[in-house]
């Protein structure tokens, strides 16, 4: 079956603008996740999707950084006012249950901001 | 919160050789342990994990790691290096025991394997 996708795979932006980063998950996971890999930071998580409870959003940098997850399964993750330390892959994960289930990983959105 | 560490952020071997990428963890109770693969411009596998079951996990591609509780380790192991293993390799812990379980990634190990 489909696995997670992500769009798009590169984005180049400048400093200052605002971008938008899609994730859809596989079919029927209720658990959705989004992390950063950055040459600085490794890979770190960021927000966390459960159903319909409220979001985990502990691992958001700054408040430029946003997430929604519309209709229980795509999610878009939004940076306002780009700066240059926001360049890494963003990557999204999905997984059947909360619990620590197999998490399943999209490709990665490569984001350069100049 | 739970947390690991990985030993070697470089492995070199040849192929046909053993393989050991170290990990170990810091956890106040028996926690869940993954180990994901990263291949060159690809995204994340999960190679194994572990989840209280049995000790010894066997995953994909002939790999293997044994959790070892009074050793706080979960090394990964594989008997024969192949080319094709060539990669980035994270050690993973969710970073709670209930609850949401937003993983925590170890700092990974590159291992490159000798023609």
């Amino acid at each position: 079956g489909a696995g997670v996708s992500q769009s798009p795979s590169n984005k180049v932006t400048e400093k200052g603008k605002d971008v938008e980063l899609r994730c859809d998950p596989i079919s029927g996971h209720t658990a959705l996740y989004w992390y950063r890999q950055s040459l600085g930071q490794g890979l770190e998580f960021l927000i966390y999707f459960q159903g319909n409870s409220a979001p985990d959003k502990s691992g958001l940098p700054s408040d430029r950084f946003s997430a929604e997850r519309t209709g229980g399964s795509v999610s878009t993750l939004t940076i306002q006012r780009t700066q240059q330390e926001d360049s890494a892959v963003y990557l999204c994960a999905s997984s059947s249950s909360p619990a620590p289930y197999t998490q399943y990983f999209g490709p990665g959105t490569r984001l350069t901001v100049l | 919160a739970q947390s690991v560490t990985q030993l070697d952020s470089h492995v070199s071997v040849s192929e046909g050789t053993p393989v050991l990428l170290r990990c170990n963890y810091s956890s106040s109770y028996s926690p869940s342990l993954f180990w994901y693969v990263q291949h060159p411009n690809k995204g994340l596998q999960l190679l194994l994990k572990y989840t209280s079951a049995a000790t010894l996990v066997k995953g994909i591609n002939g790999f293997e790691a044994e959790f070892k509780k009074s050793e706080t380790s979960f090394h990964l192991t594989k008997p024969s290096a192949h080319m094709s293993d060539a990669a980035e390799y994270f050690c993973v812990v969710p970073r709670a025991q209930t609850g949401a379980n937003n993983l925590f990634f170890g700092t990974g190990t590159r291992l490159t394997v000798i023609p």
